[in-house]
């Protein structure tokens, strides 16, 4: 089956903490895109980063960096030195050919972090 | 802010009744998609259309439609509502492709409460 499995259901941790949201795929199209979505408690949801298939580089904005590991089709992204404001719900999404041979986005469950103070 | 708009922000209403979404994208994107979030089904992808084509569809119930007008809003129009299609439904935008491989930003979502 094509999925997008994020097994962390929730994860609490105390400002400045590093941490790491898991995102594990499967899918058979050779080509595909990856992405992070960030859902804030006010409900938006906010593009964090778009990834191919072709380019393994890890990728670094701010506190954010994404690891792409296609050998064991992961997409983790990891905060570094967390803030209260990083308190959201993220979501993995992953673009894939539905059975219609169309393409879709589909994300996995969500993981929710909780920063405290 | 997306530059996705999205009206109305909440609704609220009864079984049997019939109600419309809208969705402006972002300026210049021709593809709009409509998901729809509840807390049993997650993120689901519902349908897509591009420059006023049906383009993809996913898992939207023959009660729900949606069109894409000259001007590229969409509205997604739910019908014969049940309590189950209480939900946050979220449109998206993308830009010339058409393709769901390009980045889609998100409008702030319509709550649908079917009471």
């Amino acid at each position: 089956a094509q999925k997008v499995t994020q097994a962390q259901t929730e994860i609490s941790v105390v400002e400045k903490e590093d941490v790491t949201l898991d995102c594990v795929y499967e899918t058979r199209d050779t080509t595909y895109y990856l992405f992070w979505y960030k859902q804030p408690p006010s409900g938006e949801l906010v593009f964090l980063i778009r990834r191919n298939s072709f380019d393994e580089q890890n990728e670094i904005s701010g506190r954010y960096s994404w690891n792409f590991q296609k050998s064991t089709s992961s997409f983790n992204f990891t905060i570094t030195a967390s803030q209260v404001v990083d308190s959201a719900v993220y979501f993995c999404a992953l673009s894939l050919t539905m059975d219609t041979g169309r393409r879709a986005l589909t994300f996995g469950s969500g993981t929710r972090l909780q920063v405290q103070p | 802010d997306s530059g996705v708009t999205q009206t109305p922000k909440h609704l609220i209403t009864a079984t049997g009744q019939r109600v419309t979404l809208r969705c402006s994208p972002r300026s210049g994107d021709l593809s709009v998609y409509w998901y729809q979030q509840s807390l049993d089904q997650g993120l689901q992808f519902l349908i897509q259309y591009y420059n006023g084509e049906e383009r993809a569809k996913g898992n939207i119930l023959e009660r729900f439609s949606a069109q894409q007008f000259p001007d590229l809003h969409s509205e997604l129009n739910l019908s014969s509502l049940e309590l189950g299609d209480s939900a946050l439904y979220f449109c998206a935008s993308s830009g010339s492709s058409g393709l769901p491989t390009d980045t889609q930003y998100f409008g702030p979502g319509t709550r649908l409460t079917v009471l």
